[in-house]
């Protein structure tokens, strides 16, 4: 079966810009979770979501980080006027209910210029 | 709160046996998990253990768990050049779902 999936696989962009990263979930898996991973480090957690909700938003580093989960499926992590310290990967994981074992997509290399 | 360490790297000859250290802080985690990263790609699951076992065998994985020291490691025998990679520790606090990861062990595997 399709595993997680997150697109685009690498961005680009400018000091300042807005993006859009997106995460397909495991179908049935109800929860997601988004991660940051800088160079040489171990992912960081970000946002969990239960369904459409965000049940935890706790490891969002600022305001400029922001994301959605609208039908309780495909997730969307956008982030406003891009650092040069967002630069990092994005992984996104999801887990079906009843279950704690995250599973992780490819995720996404944001470079910021 | 949660604090995962881990040894940086590891050098081991194909076929000889892999021991990757962990330890962690939260003793009310339920569940501890490895997890293998290649280069460029995601985490792939190895493997997991429940916080109330002490060992967990998975074909050529052992996982063995010291609560009351807080100590996790990975066996892996008969190492191979495919498990050269980095694994990453990472525990499951009893509340919330994040997990928090150890910032990773490099393992070298020269043939």
């Amino acid at each position: 079966g399709a595993g997680v999936s997150q697109t685009p696989s690498n961005k680009v962009t400018e000091k300042g810009k807005y993006v859009e990263l997106r995460c397909d979930p495991i179908s049935g898996h109800t929860a997601l979770y988004w991660y940051r991973q800088s160079l040489g480090q171990g992912p960081e957690f970000l946002i969990y979501f239960q369904g459409t909700g965000a049940a935890d938003d706790s490891g969002l580093p600022n305001d400029r980080f922001f994301a959605v989960r609208p039908e309780g499926s495909v997730s969307t992590l956008k982030i406003q006027r891009t650092e040069r310290g967002d630069s990092a990967v994005y992984l996104c994981a999801s887990s079906s209910p009843g279950t704690d074992t995250q599973y992780f997509g490819p995720g996404t290399r944001l470079t910021v210029l | 709160g949660e604090d995962v360490e881990q040894s940086l790297f590891l050098s081991v000859r194909e076929g000889d046996s892999s021991v990757i250290n962990c330890t962690y802080t939260d003793s009310s985690s339920t569940y501890l998990y490895w997890y293998k990263q290649e280069p460029g790609a995601g985490l792939q699951l190895l493997t997991y253990i429940f916080s109330n076992m002490d060992m967990k065998q998975d074909q050529r994985l052992t996982v063995l768990l010291n609560k009351k020291d807080k100590h996790l490691s990975l066996r892996i025998a008969d190492t191979q050049t495919g498990d050269s990679a980095i694994y990453f520790c990472a525990e499951s606090p009893l509340y919330g779902n994040k997990l928090v990861f150890g910032a990773g062990t490099i393992l070298r595997v020269k043939s």
